[in-house]
């Protein structure tokens, strides 16, 4: 029983191409999350969703969206995929999340190439 | 905004020994958690610990808000153990910032 999943694990793709990435927590959870991890392992928070509202935008082009069809799921879609797009992006999840952050749990990652 | 830096940066340990692992931050936070990213790339959920002690088995931490640092203890350590050990905090301004640190890359040979 995975509690957060991402799929696929693995993409690689050329640049400019249009690519989403799909979550789903079983958890029951409120609140969802992206975060992109670089080369140099720095984690860094990109959106937040709470029962499917935007919560949270950092500063990211906006070639990525996010789109929550229900709280349980959370996608990101890439536009024009560029070359330092290339890292491993987690989904997470957490039961509240509206007044700040609360135990987060993370899924298995998504290592993106881009060539 | 507020700087989240762990110590020590790398650390390797025999298989058996002890270890703490610190995080200090720059201001007041409303909540800290520690992951452990595994050699795969697995993000852990260790503890979820804005004040007080808690422990898990081999694994301990201490966050002392007022001073603005927490500890992750690690005892009779393992090679399981190895990987990337991660502290995140959110800032008490209420821009829903959450933060990582730099990390601690831990290494038990056997």
């Amino acid at each position: 029983d995975t509690a957060v999943s991402q799929t696929p694990k693995y993409l690689v793709t050329q640049m400019g191409n249009d690519k989403s990435i799909k979550c789903e927590q079983n958890l029951g959870h409120d609140t969802m999350y992206w975060y992109k991890q670089d080369s140099k392992k720095f984690l860094k928070i990109m959106f937040s969703y709470n029962n499917k509202e935007l919560i949270i935008n950092e500063t990211v082009p906006n070639r990525f969206s996010p789109k929550s069809p229900d709280k349980a799921h959370l996608n990101l879609h890439i536009n024009s995929l560029e070359l330092g797009d290339s890292a491993v992006y987690f989904c997470a999840s957490s039961q509240y999340g509206t007044g700040g952050f609360d135990e987060q749990f993370f899924g298995p990652g998504t290592r993106l190439t881009v060539l | 905004g507020i700087q989240v830096e762990q110590s020590p940066p790398d650390l390797i340990l025999q298989e058996g020994a002890n270890s703490t692992l610190r995080c200090n931050f720059s201001d007041s936070v409303n909540n800290l958690q520690w992951f452990h990213q595994n050699p795969w790339g697995q993000l852990i959920n260790l503890f979820y610990i804005p004040s007080g002690t808690k422990q898990n088995g081999r694994l301990s931490a201490t966050t002392v808000a007022t001073e603005r640092y927490s500890l992750l203890y690690i005892s009779s350590s393992q090679t399981t153990d190895s990987g990337v050990y991660f502290c995140a905090v959110e800032e008490t301004s209420g821009t829903y910032k959450y933060i990582f640190g730099t990390g601690t890359r831990l290494k038990v040979l056997a």
